[in-house]
């Protein structure tokens, strides 16, 4: 069973360009929303987080819009640069032990130079 | 060097070995956690440590073991290695301060299960 649900499953842009990423979650205990960048060969990296008591949150180039009610939650990625191509994860966690993550199947962008 | 380890890099076996995976991190952090990635999936949780002796069961735990018998170390064993464990392995970390920490994950371990 996939908690949360991750689209489009791969994204090309335009250098210059505004990437979203969609994720939809179920369960409504979530109340952490944190998204990872992945490039080749290496390992996750938190790119940017959110909490469901704010319905925006902007750092640089990458804003999350949150949707508490359609529990839905996007990745914005604006004036995409070919250096933001990377595979992208959103997840989820409840409080509670560890914290664990559960993670949308990925996308993998690629801005086109 | 400071961070998060994880070794080998690269593993090939064959089915019904054993095989261990390590990882190592430097931060003293007080969790630990073990994810496979695969095409389509995301990453999964095989298992988990609150600390040194305290492990718990993620999403995707059949044919694992885990140990934790030091802090800094959690190493990840395949006990009769199967064809879909062919998968990459990613180690991650998190501090125990806070409701919403930050994982650290290491550069993952490809193996391959012929």
């Amino acid at each position: 069973q996939q908690q949360v649900k991750q689209s489009p499953q791969s994204l090309i842009v335009q250098k210059g360009g505004i990437s979203i990423i969609n994720c939809a979650y179920e369960n409504t205990a979530f109340d952490y929303f944190p998204w990872y960048q992945q490039f080749p060969g290496k390992g996750p990296a938190l790119l940017i987080a959110i909490r469901p008591d704010v319905s925006e949150k902007k750092e640089g180039r990458f804003t999350i819009s949150f949707n508490k009610s359609a529990k839905q939650f996007s990745l914005h990625i604006m004036d995409s640069q070919p250096g933001d191509s990377a595979t992208y994860f959103c997840a989820a966690s409840t409080a509670g032990s560890a914290r664990q993550l559960t993670f949308g199947s990925g996308t993998q962008l690629t801005v086109l130079p | 060097d400071a961070g998060i380890t994880q070794s080998p890099r690269y593993k090939i076996t064959e089915t019904g070995r054993q095989v261990t995976l390590m990882c190592h991190q430097t931060w003293s952090h007080s969790y630990m956690f073990w994810y496979r990635q695969d095409l389509g999936h995301g990453l999964r949780l095989i298992y988990y440590s609150a600390a040194a002796d305290i492990t718990d069961k993620g999403e995707v735990p059949d044919g694992y073991v885990v140990s934790r018998s030091k802090t800094e170390n959690f190493p990840l064993t395949l006990e009769s290695a199967t064809r879909s464990q062919t998968s990459v392995y990613f180690c991650a970390s998190s501090a125990m301060t806070g409701s919403y920490n930050e994982q650290f994950f290491g550069p993952g371990t490809r193996l391959t299960v012929l």
